[in-house]
């Protein structure tokens, strides 16, 4: 069974602390790994797709990677309004389109 | 371009009641999948359907139920409404083929009382 772990729980920075968020997983074989940030009372918003290991995608002051058995979401120099849960998915090549997720690291960036 | 349209936004049913919840997906977009969120569970899969097909199921008990209509529209079910059914169901769409990226809407926030 596709299993995915992502720590810390809960993370609180500085604004410009630059950190880094975990995403541990396990699949029999990865079509996919996905990384979301979901505001509360709102759904998810995309943010990066990663296929195989050594990939590396960025957006603004975030940084995806991905290694066979992790990923991690780098954020440089981080504004209050990065402020959110950020959640990892996974697709295994075995299951069509679902995602298992993490249960997300609640960041909070403050002043 | 429009996003993925979940309605209502929120609902108070009582137990022992059924609900019908509506998504519509992205133009152009064949896949829409469902989840159920809760603080204690995360995000889980209900189900997915494709060209209004079903075409694979997580594990929640048959009284979970969906459909898709022809324009990829599509609604979700849950009869016999428990107190522990009170979540946050989001819809995803996905252009389907081999993309990938799954796109969700803001979800409808159930409560049962």
């Amino acid at each position: 069974e596709d299993q995915v772990t992502q720590s810390p729980e809960a993370l609180r920075l500085q604004e410009g602390e630059s950190s880094s968020l975990n995403c541990s997983y396990t699949v029999s074989g990865l079509r996919g790994l996905f990384w979301y940030r979901q505001d509360p009372g709102k759904g998810p918003e995309f943010l990066f797709t990663l296929y195989s290991a050594g990939e590396e995608k960025e957006k603004e002051r975030l940084k995806a990677t991905l290694t066979k058995k992790e990923s991690f979401l780098h954020i440089t120099a981080p504004k209050p309004e990065d402020s959110a849960t950020y959640l990892c998915a996974v697709q295994d090549t075995g299951t069509a389109s679902k995602l298992t997720f993490g249960t997300g690291t609640r960041l909070q960036v403050t002043l | 371009k429009a996003g993925v349209t979940q309605t209502p936004r929120y609902l108070i049913k009582t137990r022992g009641q059924q609900v019908t919840l509506s998504c519509s997906p992205i133009s152009g977009h064949r896949s829409v999948s469902w989840y159920q969120q809760t603080p204690g569970q995360g995000l889980q899969f209900l189900f997915e359907y494709f060209s209004e097909t079903q075409r694979n199921k997580g594990n929640f008990p048959g009284r979970f139920s969906g459909r898709q209509f022809s324009n990829s529209r599509s609604e979700m079910n849950v009869s016999t409404l428990e107190l522990g059914d009170s979540a946050l169901y989001l819809c995803a769409s996905r252009q389907g083929g081999e993309s990938l990226e799954a796109f969700f809407g803001q979800g409808t926030r159930l409560t049962v009382v």
